[in-house]
Formats: structure tokens, C-alpha cells, sequence
């Protein structure tokens, strides 16, 4: 069963563009939210997190907005280059647990 | 410095073969992980090793058998595999386990035949 739901499955952006990836999950203990960007052949690198005390964090390009009421947290990434190119994990997880719940990923296409 | 390292970076055995997998990280981080991913799929837990002991084993099949050495170090030893276990193998860590940031390596190509 899959704790976290993810969409788009696929993006493709233009070079400058907002690219916005969309999460959502079920279990209200999950307290920490990262995201993790992989390129082809790399093992995932986290990219920005979260915990839900906090309603939006941005770092340079990348921005988590997260909605508790809504159960629903996204990935905006402002003018997106070619180098973003890669697929996109959103995770979840309980401070007293140890699995990361992975949501299917977004394979993210930033065209120049 | 965040580094986790895998060896070896690509794997190719039989399925008779017995090999292994190594992953070590030098971040004082207690507890370490083997995830498997396959093409266009999320890491998959296998392993969850806390402060050296196994304290997760995912259901994962006995051709598989983890081992953490010391605090720094993580091995998967392979033995039988099926083609169906052709997979990534990533390792990562965290500085405590639960709720914390995991940093992944760069993972091992495993190719059964």
C-alpha cells in the first residue's frame, strides 16, 4: 500500500519555467517530509525537507509548501534549468520510525 | 562531509556466485540502511541496522545477508540470487535512526545471470 501519492508521474518544463511536483499522504504521525532528487546511475540526494510545524521552506530555487489540514505537501522548482533534470522522490516518515515511505516518483524533463 | 561509499560500483555474477557488498561512511552516523531500487522505482527498505544491531529485516529473502562490522561499515553478502534481483543496491545513514535526514550513496549496478 502506498503511504505517499505522487503526481505527476512525468514533467516536462521549459528552461525558466515553475516546475511543480504534488504529494499526498494519509498517516497523520508522519512529522518529517523530504524530497529527493536522483540523476541516472546516482543513488538519491536529499534536496529541501520539512516538518509540519512550518507551512512553506524555501532554499535557493527549491520551495516545499506543505497544507496539513489538506494532508498534501509539493516541489516548487522556479526557473528551472536542464540541469534539474531528474526524477524526484517525495518521502515521508515518523520521527520514532526508521522507513522512509517513498512516493513513486516524478521524472522531471527541463527542455533548453 | 557527507559521503557515503559503495563497492563496488557495478556487479555482474551467476546465480551459484557468493559476493558481497560493502558500504561505509565516515559521518559518526548510527544507523545504516540497505535499500534495493529497481528501473524507475522508488528504494525499496531491505536493512535497517541501529547503533550496529539488525533491527529491520524487510521481509527480505535469506539469499540476502546483511552484516555491520563496526559503527562505520555495512556489508550485503549475495549468495543464489535469482535474475530477478538485478537491481541498484543502495546503502545510506543517518545520524540516529528515525526521522532523520538519510544520505544515500551512489549504489552498486547488480546485473544476475
Amino acid at each position: 500500500q502506498q503511504q505517499v501519492k505522487q503526481s505527476p508521474q512525468s514533467l516536462i518544463v521549459q528552461k525558466g519555467g515553475i516546475s511543480i511536483i504534488n504529494c499526498a499522504y494519509e498517516n497523520t504521525a508522519f512529522d518529517y517530509f523530504p524530497w529527493y532528487q536522483q540523476f541516472p546511475g546516482k543513488g538519491p540526494a536529499l534536496l529541501i525537507a520539512i516538518r509540519p510545524d512550518v507551512s512553506e521552506k524555501k532554499e535557493g530555487r527549491f520551495t516545499i509548501s506543505f497544507n496539513k489540514s489538506a494532508k498534501q505537501f509539493s516541489l516548487h522548482i522556479m526557473d528551472s534549468q536542464p540541469g534539474d533534470s531528474a526524477t524526484y522522490f517525495c518521502a515521508a516518515s515518523i520521527n520514532s520510525g526508521y522507513a522512509l515511505n517513498f512516493g513513486k516518483g516524478t521524472s522531471l524533463l527541463v527542455t533548453p | 562531509d557527507t559521503e557515503v561509499t559503495q563497492t563496488p560500483k557495478h556487479l555482474v555474477m551467476g546465480m551459484t556466485n557468493k559476493k558481497s557488498l560493502k558500504c561505509e561512511q565516515h559521518m559518526g552516523h548510527r544507523a545504516m540502511y540497505w535499500y534495493k531500487q529497481k528501473a524507475k522505482k522508488p528504494p525499496e527498505l531491505m536493512f535497517v541496522y541501529s547503533y550496529e544491531k539488525l533491527s529491520i529485516n524487510e521481509s527480505v529473502p535469506s539469499r540476502f545477508s546483511p552484516e555491520c562490522p563496526n559503527s562505520s561499515l555495512l556489508n550485503l553478502h549475495l549468495h543464489a540470487l535469482q535474475p530477478e534481483d538485478s537491481a541498484l543496491y543502495l546503502c545510506a545513514s543517518s545520524q540516529s535512526p528515525g526521522g532523520e535526514t538519510q544520505y544515500f550513496g551512489p549504489g552498486t549496478r547488480l546485473l544476475v545471470l
